[in-house]
């Protein structure tokens, strides 16, 4: 079975642009979930999907906005970049049985 | 609101010593525990889920204990080698599919 999928892998990008990451969970995964992770700040949690509606949402500002689409792939989507978005953004997937989550290898956005 | 601490925030051990990484957290109802590894600049690898109603896990020389009534979790690494060298993170979900995870710690295993 394939693994969770993101792309881009990288992205460089300058202030004040958007940028849309992808995120193709494993097959049969109906949750996806989106985190934010940086040296500073660690792993933070940006929303999670279930059946294309947001179930989830953590402490970012609205600049930060996703979907789910009906064959559970996911985007996210960051509008009017700063200097401190550049991160790497994680995405995992999940069985609503277990929970058990599953990671993506991530994008690692820059921000100039 | 949940929080999950991991201490030690390093670790530094010969290769072939048996080690214990610890985590904790505030809010003893959970749904689920994992444990992850991350190698630099990648993304999380699962190493153990364990449900709540489940007292461990194990998988090769990985074991993870879960009390939740004290809000406390343990992976223990047997007989390290190098190759265990990475951080790991332990997360909890709750209820509402929410998780959150420790900081990590940060292992190196020296030849």
């Amino acid at each position: 079975k394939a693994g969770v999928t993101q792309t881009p892998r990288y992205l460089i990008k300058t202030r004040g642009q958007q940028v849309t990451l992808s995120c193709s969970p494993i097959s049969g995964h109906r949750s996806v979930s989106w985190y934010q992770q940086t040296p500073g700040q660690g792993l933070q949690f940006l929303f999670e999907y279930f059946s294309e509606t947001q179930r989830n949402k953590g402490n970012f500002p609205g600049r930060f906005s996703g979907r789910q689409f009906s064959n559970s792939r996911s985007e996210m989507n960051v509008s009017t970049l700063e200097l401190g978005d550049s991160a790497l953004y994680l995405c995992a997937s999940s069985l609503t049985d277990t929970n058990e989550q599953f990671f993506g290898p991530g994008t690692r956005l820059t921000v100039l | 609101k949940q929080e999950v601490t991991q201490i030690p925030a390093a670790l530094s051990v010969p290769e072939g010593e048996n080690l214990v990484l610890n985590c904790s957290f505030t809010d003893s109802a959970i749904y689920n525990l994992q444990w992850f590894r991350q190698d630099p600049g990648k993304g999380l690898t699962s190493l153990l889920l364990i449900q709540s109603s489940q007292r461990e896990q194990t998988s090769g020389r990985l074991n993870a204990s879960l009390d939740k009534s004290s809000g406390r979790s343990t992976l223990y690494i047997a007989a390290s080698q190098p190759g265990d060298s990475a951080t790991y993170l332990c997360a909890v979900s709750d209820n509402f599919n929410k998780f959150y995870f420790g900081s990590g710690t940060k292992l190196n295993v020296k030849p």
